[in-house]
């Protein structure tokens, strides 16, 4: 399974676009990229999964370049409810069920 | 539709001691697993299943034991708690190999 390499934190204030970049170098040609998003004491929820280009929906979206080694996930006008720990996924179908979290991204937006 | 469901919420054991944790799913999934978080980290696949009757070993699956008995029931065993299993255990269940995976609500789990 690729390794990927998300900052420790972030901050920012309401109504801001926050845009969180995980870096995958040894992603491989199955792999699809996902984002899961967790609130502190629930467990992780999906937010997003894509495997090239963009892929939006109603609460992200979710940025790969062409060599798809890095992704950044945006979330367009953040508010206080937001702040949570995002965690980048990389591995393709036959490898889910050995999901890797890494420690994540700690997003804080503040007032 | 209640999703996935665990019992307890909270347990305190003594070294040495033996529970099981439920999980539940209302979903029809086929594959459920288990992970435990410890604090400041990620979470970390202990064992999962692809359908009723089969388990397999996931990345840390060491002093722990589960069945699939049911469909809709996963349960996770602890025969002899250390504290090092002290942790946040999560449950979660998906339709398909599919990176959707749908969580419980955790189990607080302290080992003294």
């Amino acid at each position: 399974l690729a390794k990927t390499t998300q900052p420790i934190s972030m901050d920012s204030y309401e109504g801001q676009e926050v845009n969180i970049t995980c870096s995958h170098n040894n992603i491989a040609t199955n792999d699809y990229i996902t984002w899961y998003q967790q609130f502190p004491s629930q467990g992780p929820r999906f937010i997003i999964q894509g495997y090239k280009t963009k892929v939006t929906n109603e609460v992200a979206s979710l940025f790969i370049p062409a060599d798809r080694k890095s992704s950044t996930l945006s979330l367009p006008r953040v508010s206080l409810s937001d702040t949570a720990v995002y965690y980048c996924l990389v591995g393709d179908e036959d490898s889910s069920y050995k999901l890797i979290f890494g420690s994540g991204t700690r997003l804080l937006v503040r007032p | 539709n209640a999703g996935v469901t665990q019992t307890p919420k909270f347990r305190v054991l003594k070294t040495g001691q033996s529970m099981t944790l439920l999980c539940a799913q209302d979903m029809n999934h086929e594959y459920m697993y288990w992970y435990r978080q410890d604090p400041g980290m990620g979470l970390r696949l202990i064992h999962y299943s692809v359908g009723e009757g089969t388990t397999a070993k996931g990345e840390v699956p060491d002093g722990y034991n589960v069945s699939r008995l049911k469909k809709q029931n996963f349960l996770l065993g602890l025969e002899s708690a250390a504290p090092s299993q002290t942790s946040v255990y999560f449950c979660a269940s998906s339709y398909s190999p599919s990176w959707e995976q749908y969580f419980g609500p955790g189990t607080r789990l302290t080992v003294t």
